[in-house]
């Protein structure tokens, strides 16, 4: 099934520990993004990328690292640096460029807790 | 800075009821606008809406944009428990350029 891929679903993170979200999609989108959801306050963009080796920091990238080295995987490390981690986080794609192409197809997301 | 705006943040209906959901919106270069349903976890597609006027509808959904007065509606007629969801609107302002969101509407629809 073609799709986006999000693991794990659940993730939990010791204080001083970077973690690792996966996101994996077979859509042959260019573009990924990471989003952060917290309760009543809609989806903030992280990171995106519009073409392999190429990202840009979205509104709250502090604390946050990505990496595209293949078309289909965009990881998303969760430094020590970022205070406040815990958070839904959601992967997206789609096709960059053009009106009708920019619908983002989301995955299932991460849930990260901080123990 | 571009920014969307959804009223109300959290609304409560009974099945069968007929609820409006506002989207307001104030981006540079206006391109396209979008309808999200989140139930639990991946937010799913249900509109895009490009030009004023045009009603997109997919069974008791629809959704109309207004250029001209920077908003969007979306309309869920004789509503369902399983229309209980978050409905995120979402502006492209500029092509080549992210999405941006609104906070969402929480959408509660008790039997």
């Amino acid at each position: 099934d073609g799709g986006i891929t999000q693991s794990p679903k659940y993730l939990f993170r010791k204080e001083g520990q970077n973690v690792t979200l996966s996101c994996e999609q077979n859509l042959n989108h260019d573009a990924m993004y990471w989003y952060r959801q917290d309760p009543g306050q809609g989806l903030r963009l992280i990171y995106y990328s519009q073409i392999v080796n190429d990202f840009q920091k979205g509104d709250i990238a502090e604390g946050y690292s990505v990496s595209r080295e293949k078309k289909e995987s965009f990881p998303l490390t969760v430094t020590s640096a970022q205070k406040s981690p815990t958070a839904f986080y959601l992967c997206a794609s789609s096709i960059w460029g053009g009106i009708a192409k920019n619908i983002q197809y989301f995955g299932a997301g991460t849930r990260l807790s901080v123990l | 800075e571009d920014k969307v705006v959804q009223s109300p943040l959290s609304l409560v209906v009974h099945e069968g009821d007929t609820v409006t959901l506002n989207c307001s919106y104030e981006v540079t270069n206006f391109r396209s606008l979008l309808w999200y349903k989140q139930e639990k976890k991946a937010p799913t597609f249900l509109f895009m809406l490009t030009s004023s006027g045009i009603e997109k509808k997919s069974g008791r959904l629809s959704s109309i944009l207004d250029k001209k007065e920077l908003f969007s509606i979306l309309n869920i007629t004789a509503t369902q428990t399983g229309d209980s969801a978050v409905y995120l609107c979402a502006v492209l302002p500029a092509p080549n350029t992210p999405l941006v969101f609104g906070k969402g509407t929480r959408l509660s629809v008790i039997a």
